[in-house]
């Protein structure tokens, strides 16, 4: 399985844009990543998941390294809503895609 | 869209009851999970279903068993409650087959174990 690591926390003044990243140097050819979030004790949200090109929805980007041995997850306006802890994932490649979590990135929006 | 259900929200057991966390989804979702999570660490997997009437071992199985005896349905049993499975625990379903395809949780059961 790719691991995917992540820093412990970090800090984001509101209406700034949030760049958190994500180092998944062991990632197979094959293998997407996925940004979760999970905000208080709530189940985790989906947000953005990728392959090779940069991918962007209405709640963030996802930019990957052209080598995908890395990755940022771009909120471009941080709201204090956005305070959560931030999963990056690399889906597994098996029968069961089954999500592996690590320890995710808490980020804090302080107004 | 009723999404991934999850009952109940909040259990207290004591050691040795045994109890079944319930999970069923409304998405005909072939793929289905269960997880749990101990206070400010990540999801730990416990099982895992790709498919009515099949099921795998997770990270961390042991005190747990599952069914899939529907496609809905994916529910959770703890046998003999401890203490060490106090945990929060989220169950999720994903579509069939796709390697591009987002998860869904529901909202997780808040069990302590006295």
């Amino acid at each position: 399985d790719a691991k995917t690591t992540q820093p412990t926390s970090m800090d984001c003044a509101e209406g700034r844009a949030a760049n958190l990243p994500c180092n998944h140097s062991t990632i197979s050819g094959n293998e997407y990543v996925y940004w979760y979030r999970q905000i208080h004790s709530q189940g985790p949200q989906y947000i953005i998941h990728g392959l090779k090109n940069n991918e962007t929805n209405e709640m963030a980007s996802l930019i990957i390294t052209e080598d995908r041995k890395s990755s940022t997850l771009i909120l471009p306006h941080a709201t204090l809503r956005d305070t959560a802890v931030y999963y990056c994932i690399v889906r597994v490649v098996s029968g069961a895609q089954k999500l592996v979590f690590g320890q995710g990135t808490r980020l804090t929006i302080n107004p | 869209n009723a999404g991934v259900t999850q009952t109940p929200k909040f259990r207290i057991l004591k050691i040795g009851q045994s109890m079944t966390l319930q999970c069923a989804q409304d998405m005909n979702h072939n793929y289905m999970y269960w997880y749990r999570q101990d206070p400010g660490m990540g999801l730990k997997l416990i099982y895992y279903s790709v498919g009515a009437g099949i099921t795998d071992k997770g990270e961390v199985p042991n005190g747990y068993n599952v069914s899939r005896s529907t496609t809905e349905d994916f529910p959770l049993r703890l046998e003999l409650a401890a203490p060490s499975q106090t945990s929060v625990y989220f169950c999720a379903s994903s579509s069939t087959g796709q390697l591009n395809t987002e998860a869904f949780f529901g909202q997780g059961t808040r069990l302590t174990v006295v």
